[in-house]
């Protein structure tokens, strides 16, 4: 079945880098993303990457992809206390109607 | 911009009250979907919908209803809400099938006494 794992807590130092880690299970998905939610909003798309690449780069952001794993990556440089936040990874398994199924999220904690 | 609008950020109901859950997308997106987000749960889907009148059950559709009588406008129904319906509610669009870029609103934060 689908599934989409996540650590629930990290906590860096501002300033620091920071490595969000997701495994998945559904070798279909064409596009793994990662979304951002703030306190009291909803959630907004940082990232993504195609399933035939290894790695992104997007500034601070850079997305790491080991398939042969199911492992996706998030790292974020000089990790600064705005990127204090919820942070999801979401596969789209193919065929399935345009269907995301989400990690439960890792909550980011910036310490300055 | 995208806009995904949800009608209300915070709502309280009573037990067995019937809770509409109101969604409009403002980019003429084909995908509509509802989420619950709970606390070490993520998000789970509850329908979603890749055309009108077009429905499709998610991971957790038990106690829910959608409608989507027009494209802009996808609608979540508790039908008796119960407690353990106490949630934030998510709802999102998207443009393509099988490219599935989601735009989100701002949740609404239900609470069932």
């Amino acid at each position: 079945g689908e599934d989409v794992e996540q650590s629930l807590f990290l906590s860096v130092r501002e300033g620091d880098s920071s490595v969000i880690n997701c495994t998945y299970t559904d070798s279909s998905s064409t596009y793994l993303y990662w979304y951002k939610q703030e306190p009291g909003a909803g959630l907004q798309l940082l990232t993504y990457i195609f399933s035939n690449m290894d790695m992104k780069q997007d500034q601070r952001l850079t997305v790491l992809l080991n398939k042969k794993d199911k492992h996706l990556s998030l790292r974020i440089a000089d990790t600064q206390t705005g990127d204090s936040a919820i942070y999801f990874c979401a596969e789209s398994p193919r065929n399935q109607g345009g269907k995301l199924i989400f990690g439960q999220g890792t909550e980011l904690s910036v310490k300055p | 911009d995208v806009k995904v609008t949800q009608s209300s950020r915070y709502l309280v109901k009573r037990t067995g009250e019937k809770v509409f859950l109101e969604c409009v997308q403002d980019m003429d997106h084909e995908n509509m979907f509802w989420y619950r987000q709970d606390p070490g749960l993520g998000l789970r889907l509850i329908y979603f919908s890749y055309d009108v009148k077009m429905k499709e059950k998610g991971d957790i559709p038990e106690g829910y209803s959608v409608s989507r009588e027009k494209k802009e406008r996808f609608s979540l129904i508790l039908e008796s809400a119960s407690t353990n319906q106490t949630s934030m509610y998510l709802c999102a669009s998207s443009p393509y099938r099988d490219r599935t870029e989601a735009f989100f609103g701002q949740g609404t934060r239900l609470t069932v006494v």
